[in-house]
């Protein structure tokens, strides 16, 4: 069955970097997008960004452009998900999630287990 | 991207029929069948009930159902259970290639 496993819990510091990944299995990794998603602790869900594994294009939601960089490692069937200069407003959970199909239009079936990241000085 | 706008909480009754708006505007949900709701429970990660405004992924029960007109989306629930009790999240893809989410919404079923 399709699984995606991420990365255990992070603390980091005001100006650090986080790097979260994001395992896939049960299925073939470069023929689904990946996506990835937040959300801060009682707050809505915020879409980030996403990545085709099957060439490596990306897209992001232009208010992490510049902070986040997303990129994927087809040997290992992972995705990882990095957010520089970090501040408290950046401390949620973060999921990334597969897509139905290779394309950007297509929904979000399957979900990581969340990575809780804080950010604290 | 500004998130689209859902009502902050809905309520019903068990048997009771409810439904979730979700407004967007003509750059995203007026112009686009990509429209997704997803339910959400407390500390678990959201979960795909309807999909290109109104198609149900396999499992998901026919008492979940969406439609759209113009640039609102509507998540329907009939016959609503314990169970439904949950935050419902709307989003949908846009003319910039990316996606947004609603505000979410909370179902408390009375």
């Amino acid at each position: 069955q399709v699984q995606l496993v991420q990365s255990g819990a992070e603390v980091k510091k005001p100006g650090a970097s986080v790097k979260v990944s994001c395992k896939a299995s049960g299925y073939s990794f470069t023929s689904y997008v990946i996506h990835w998603v937040r959300q801060a602790p009682g707050q809505r869900l915020e879409w980030m960004g996403w990545i085709n594994p099957g060439n490596g294009n990306t897209k992001h939601s232009e208010k992490f452009q510049g902070r986040v960089t997303i990129i994927s490692d087809t040997s290992a069937s992972t995705a990882y998900m990095e957010l520089n200069s970090l501040r408290s407003e950046d401390t949620a959970v973060y999921y990334c999630a597969r897509a139905t199909t290779i394309f950007g239009v297509a929904p979000l079936d399957n979900w990581g287990q969340g990575t809780l990241v804080t950010v604290s000085s | 991207q500004s998130a689209l706008t859902q009502p902050a909480s809905v309520s019903g009754s068990p048997g009771q029929s409810i439904t979730i708006s979700c407004i967007g505007t003509s750059s995203d949900v007026g112009n686009y069948n990509y429209v997704s709701w997803y339910q959400q429970h407390p500390g678990k990660a959201p979960k795909l009930i309807i999909y290109d405004v109104s198609k149900r992924p396999s499992g998901v029960s026919s008492r979940f159902s969406g439609s759209k007109s113009g640039n609102t989306a509507s998540l329907t629930i009939s016959g609503l259970q314990a169970e439904d009790e949950a935050d419902y999240y709307c989003s949908s893809y846009t003319s910039t290639s990316s996606w947004v989410f609603g505000g979410g919404s909370k179902l408390a079923v009375l």
